[in-house]
């Protein structure tokens, strides 16, 4: 079974700086996506970034970018220029690319608190 | 386009008794996916449903059931709440059932058991 682990519980950041958040996940398919989710208070999950497996480029969506790391199973995501409206809790999710039993769920970390500071 | 919507959107029960959750996905999405959260487990994932079938069931008790109907609307049923069916209810709408597509959240329904 695959698992998804975010050692950072809670990170702060000032307003305007760029923050890294960790993910690392287990895995021994070699076909996969991961994804980046954001929560605010409203409790709504937003997509925030997305990532094939098979893609050696790193996806960028705005401020957002992630650094992938096949090898070592590592999928942190970066936000430049640091925004108020980007607290919320984080979630790094996997989920897997064979179209088989439960391969639809996506399988998610504990989460990561990011608050923001003027 | 409208997100994925849930109702109700917030729910108060007493133990023993039964509840039921409706999701509207995103239009001309066919697929449905439902997540609990809580504090203590995180997110897990309920089941999913495309095309009125359900295709993949995670690791609950035969409690849960869910069933989509024809337009793509889904509803969740918990049978005999107990206190720790406590939690958000998340639903999520994708365009097919292809890996490669991207699940969109919505509001979530928050279900309290006392």
């Amino acid at each position: 079974a695959q698992t998804v682990t975010q050692s950072q519980p809670e990170m702060s950041v000032q307003e305007a700086e760029t923050v890294t958040l960790s993910c690392t996940y287990d895995t021994s398919e070699s076909d996969y996506y991961l994804f980046w989710y954001k929560q605010p208070p409203s409790r709504q999950m937003i997509l925030v970034i997305r990532q094939e497996a098979y893609k050696q480029q790193n996806a960028t969506e705005n401020r957002f970018s992630v650094n992938f790391q096949k090898a070592a199973k590592s999928f942190s995501l970066k936000i430049s220029d640091s925004q108020l409206g980007d607290a919320a809790m984080y979630f790094c999710a996997y989920r897997s690319a064979f179209n088989t039993g439960t391969a639809s769920k996506l399988t998610f970390g504990t989460g990561t608190r990011l608050q923001v500071t003027l | 386009k409208a997100g994925v919507t849930q109702t109700p959107r917030y729910l108060i029960k007493t133990r023993g008794q039964q509840v039921t959750l409706s999701c509207s996905p995103i239009s001309g999405h066919r697929s449905v996916s439902w997540y609990q959260q809580t504090p203590g487990q995180g997110l897990q994932f309920l089941f999913e449903y495309f095309s009125e079938t359900q295709r993949n069931k995670g690791n609950f008790p035969g409690r849960f059931s869910g069933r989509q109907f024809s337009n793509s609307r889904s509803e969740m049923n918990v049978s005999t709440l107990e206190l720790g069916d406590s939690a958000l209810y998340l639903c999520a709408s994708s365009v097919q059932d292809r890996v490669s597509d991207t699940q969109y959240f919505g509001p979530g329904t928050r279900l309290t058991v006392l």
